[in-house]
């Protein structure tokens, strides 16, 4: 399997514009997670989902983010209108597992999506 | 919810040393604690899991320890080399919480 994958790597956009982050999570997985780093608040968790249904928003920091899974192999990550304090690298990850399972819980990160807005 | 801390100031230590990075966090204590390493313009890799009936964990150069009296683990990179420089996070799950909260990460470098 070629892991988590993102897309792009880096997004450059101006105040007010509507971006959009991707992720393909590993087949298999039936859980996916948004996270976002800064040097701040560093590894922040958005919200994740379990078979494509959203479980836990509670870190999505206002109603200008927004998450769908529309499939099992794929998930958008939307930002309308974007600000500059939303710029910071975000993070997509999967896992087999749900994150309380006893049983070994491995997340697999992507490469992440460098945000800046201007 | 949980505050995790780790040392945001860099470690900076000679190849061959043993580094020893450490992870704090409040509240309830974790069902269990993990170790991923970060290199630049890259996404965090899993190293080591922890649970919280167990005091110790080895995996090659790597060991964990985790002590739910000092709320407190530490993460230990025994001869050191220069491929170790990184930064190291650390995450904990509670039981009933379903969800990762990380550190924000310690930067090791490891010079030559």
């Amino acid at each position: 399997d070629a892991g988590v994958i993102q897309s792009p790597r880096h997004e450059v956009t101006e105040m007010g514009q509507e971006v959009t982050l991707r992720c393909k999570p590993i087949s298999g997985h039936d859980y996916l997670f948004w996270y976002r780093q800064t040097m701040m608040r560093g590894l922040e968790l958005l919200i994740y989902f379990n078979n494509n249904v959203p479980i836990d928003d509670s870190g999505m920091p206002e109603d200008r983010f927004s998450a769908k899974m529309p499939n099992a192999s794929f998930s958008t990550l939307k930002i309308q209108p974007s600000e500059p304090r939303d710029s910071a690298v975000y993070f997509c990850a999967s896992s087999a597992l749900p994150p309380g399972a006893l049983a070994k819980n491995i997340q697999y990160f992507g490469a992440g999506t460098r945000l800046s807005v201007l | 919810s949980q505050k995790i801390e780790q040392n945001s100031e860099a470690l900076n230590i000679q190849e061959g040393k043993t580094a020893t990075l450490t992870c704090n966090y409040t509240n309830y204590s974790p069902a269990y604690l993990q170790w991923y390493r970060q290199d630049p313009g890259r996404g965090p890799v899993f190293l080591l899991l922890i649970r919280e009936n167990e005091k110790e964990k080895r995996k090659e150069r790597l060991k964990v320890t985790f002590d739910t009296t000092l709320k407190q683990s530490l993460f230990h990179i025994t001869a050191s080399q220069p491929a170790d420089s990184a930064t190291y996070l650390c995450a904990l799950v509670q039981y009933n919480f379903n969800k990762f909260y990380f550190g924000s990460g310690t930067k090791l470098n490891v010079k030559p």
